[in-house]
């Protein structure tokens, strides 16, 4: 069964703080993405990438970095938590083939509130 | 604006009833996907459909794709309650990444 995992369901964490969100995925995927999802606003891409090592900013990039070290895994961070980042995270991979994008895969997601 | 765009934002129907959303995008597409994503979890895909494609099913789905009219449109038959939960459209355009719009909420009343 194919496998998108984030490192935590719920984080809390403080104004200023340096914040990790991990993701891994087991489906070999090139492409990886974060997102952010508010209500009444979808899911924001803030970054992707297409291959490790290499990253692409998003609708959203600011407040944020990225990491992708290992296929597998691509990393969110955000260097100094604010308020405004408060936001439901998503993580998702995906293939590619035939000129086109396939299906994404989904993380379930980390609810992070900044205080 | 979003490149996707649902309609409606919010639809309430009974059980056994047909729930159709729609989505309208803006630029050129290489193919289009619907998203289901229940409350507080990430997204499942449902149905992906290409730009040379004018109508797919999967199950209950029922997936159509007007590219002149840049418009797609979800239809899902004989709803249950399970079916309650929010529906996305994602375009790929290219760029490398889908570009999600904001979302349809479907209630489906037992």
């Amino acid at each position: 069964d194919v496998k998108v995992t984030q490192s935590s369901r719920y984080l809390v964490k403080r104004t200023g703080e340096k914040v990790f969100l991990e993701c891994v995925q087991d489906m070999d995927h090139e492409n990886m993405f974060w997102y952010r999802q508010d209500p009444g606003l979808g899911l924001r891409l803030i970054y992707f990438s297409y291959d490790v090592k290499m990253k692409e900013k998003g609708d959203i990039p600011e407040g944020y970095s990225v990491s992708r070290e290992k296929k597998e895994r691509f990393s969110l961070i955000l260097e100094s938590a604010s308020t405004n980042q408060t936001s439901m995270y998503l993580c998702a991979s995906s293939g590619y083939g035939g000129g086109s994008y396939n299906e994404q895969f989904f993380g379930p997601g980390t609810r992070l509130t900044v205080l | 604006s979003q490149q996707g765009e649902e309609d409606p934002q919010a639809l309430s129907i009974q059980e056994g009833e047909n729930a159709t959303m729609n989505c309208s995008y803006k630029t050129s597409i290489n193919n289009l996907q619907w998203y289901r994503q229940n409350s507080g979890r990430g997204l499942v895909h449902l149905i992906l459909i290409r730009s040379n494609e004018r109508e797919k099913h999967s199950g209950r789905l029922r997936v159509t794709l007007d590219t002149s009219k840049k418009s797609s449109s979800l239809l899902i038959t004989a709803s249950r309650a399970a079916d309650t939960a929010s529906y996305f459209c994602a375009t790929d355009t290219g760029r490398r990444a889908l570009t999600f719009g904001s979302g349809t909420r479907l209630q489906v009343q037992p």
